[in-house]
């Protein structure tokens, strides 16, 4: 299986950073990679796929890069309801696996 | 709007058969690819498998020996399977629809249920 790590596994913010969460691919994947937000106790919502693509109503705040094996989802201005934990998922190879997820709370 | 909404037993004994339907409203099952994933108390996401209207399959292969995943597209659901569960299958399991584009986000996702494996 492809594995997917993210890097940090936690982080704590504040309100109006700048942040950027990491993933490292342990083969290429060219681009093939979603970025996904889950709040606790709620299902995870799309914000970018095909690594750079805003899903649409998603704030312009956030933003993906990336090809190959290192991808990056960056949030310009860190707001409240952004304090969440934020998978990433390629889909080049079967299984479609996800990275353990980052943590992203409250300084 | 598109939404997806999971029903199914809570509760499903070790050894037994999981089995759950994910019930689609605002869009026709047949079109898009329709997944399965799951999430263990406070762990990540597990990918489960897909279906596509054609009634073809994807499977995780740690699971596909266990694993299966049809359609009615009559009722406008897809459900899931899975066989001989145990402790480890204790999971909220998420019903989602997904891209047939090569990036395969999936775009909208039921609320979730949760399975607990218990006697």
């Amino acid at each position: 299986d492809i594995q997917m790590t993210q890097s940090p596994s936690s982080l704590s913010a504040s309100v109006g950073d700048r942040l950027t969460i990491t993933c490292r691919a342990s083969q290429s994947i060219n681009t093939y990679l979603n970025w996904y937000q889950q709040k606790p106790g709620k299902a995870p919502k799309l914000l970018i796929y095909a690594a750079s693509t805003l899903q649409s109503g998603v704030p312009s705040r956030f933003s993906g890069s990336g090809s190959g094996t290192d991808f990056t989802l960056t949030i310009s201005s860190l707001q409240p309801e952004d304090f969440a934990t934020y998978y990433c998922q390629q889909t080049y190879f079967t299984p479609r696996t996800f990275g353990q997820g980052t943590k992203v709370e409250i300084k | 709007q598109v939404q997806l909404q999971e029903s199914g037993p809570g509760l499903v004994k070790p050894s037994e058969t999981l089995s759950l339907t994910c019930t689609v409203s605002g869009v026709s099952i047949s079109t898009y690819y329709w997944s399965w994933t799951r999430q263990p108390p406070g762990k990540g996401l597990e990918w489960i498998g897909y279906i596509f209207y054609s009634g073809s399959t994807t499977y995780n292969p740690s699971l596909k020996s266990r694993v299966t995943i049809s359609m009615d597209t009559s009722k406008n659901h897809f459900s899931l399977r899975l066989s001989s569960v145990t402790a480890a299958d204790t999971a909220v399991y998420y019903c989602a629809r997904t891209s047939s584009g090569w990036s395969g986000e999936m775009d909208v996702w039921g609320q979730g249920t949760t399975v607990t494996v218990s006697s």
